[in-house]
């Protein structure tokens, strides 16, 4: 049973440009979740989706920031026009149903140029 | 509002115990995660306490009480590879967000 699977895990963009991060939940899992990790800091959460819908997005900047999670394929987290302070790790984590253990991706470590 | 409470950095000979003290102020808190983070790498879990008391799992094990809003991690027999940071994570009973603290950095000397 393979892991959280997040794409890519490295990603350089230039001010301005747009980044889209990639993750696949565990097979059966259909709660995602998005948090991002700036360098020396801890994990902040960003976002909460199941198959079409977003849950809460509390903790996703208003402007510039999207995510979805379709009904097929993995879920995306759009960030447009990007700026130096984007550049962060950005960890996919998923759990079969809501209050259980959340598991981990690997990230997307964002580098803005 | 949610406050997290951890030390930031803890030093410990291999072989030996250490603790990690996680306080928490979370309204509406339905329990506590213990997460294990090497540098460069993504969280890995360690254990989920929603009820008072301890629970092991082999060299690790986890302390939770609701009433003083308090938990630790203990690590036993320190191993070099135990050189991580230990993220303490609390959850609402409404809402799925863990709300981590700031990360404890352990570092094991030989």
């Amino acid at each position: 049973n393979a892991g959280v699977m997040q794409n890519p895990r490295h990603l350089v963009r230039r001010r301005g440009q747009e980044a889209r991060l990639r993750c696949s939940p565990m097979k059966g899992h259909s709660h995602v979740y998005w948090y991002r990790q700036l360098p020396e800091e801890g994990l902040k959460f960003m976002v909460y989706l199941q198959k079409e819908n977003i849950i809460d997005e509390s903790g996703m900047p208003k402007e510039r920031f999207s995510a979805e999670f379709p009904k097929e394929g993995p879920s995306i987290l759009r960030i447009q026009q990007v700026v130096r302070g984007d550049s962060a790790a950005y960890f996919c984590a998923s759990s079969p149903q809501s209050q259980e253990t959340q598991y981990f991706g690997p990230g997307t470590r964002l580098l803005v140029l | 509002g949610q406050n997290i409470d951890q030390p930031t950095e803890m030093t410990a000979t291999e072989g030996a115990i250490v603790q990690i003290n996680c306080t928490y102020q979370t309204s509406g808190f339905n329990g506590l995660f213990w997460y294990q983070q090497h540098a460069g790498e993504a969280p890995t879990f360690l254990s989920y306490n929603v009820l008072d008391g301890l629970e092991e799992k082999g060299r690790f094990s986890s302390f939770l009480s609701r009433s003083k809003g308090y938990s630790y991690l203990l690590l036993k027999e320190l191993q070099m590879k135990d050189s991580a940071s230990y993220l303490c994570a609390t959850i609402k009973a409404a809402g799925n967000k863990l709300t981590f603290g700031g990360g404890t950095r352990v570092l094991v000397k030989p």
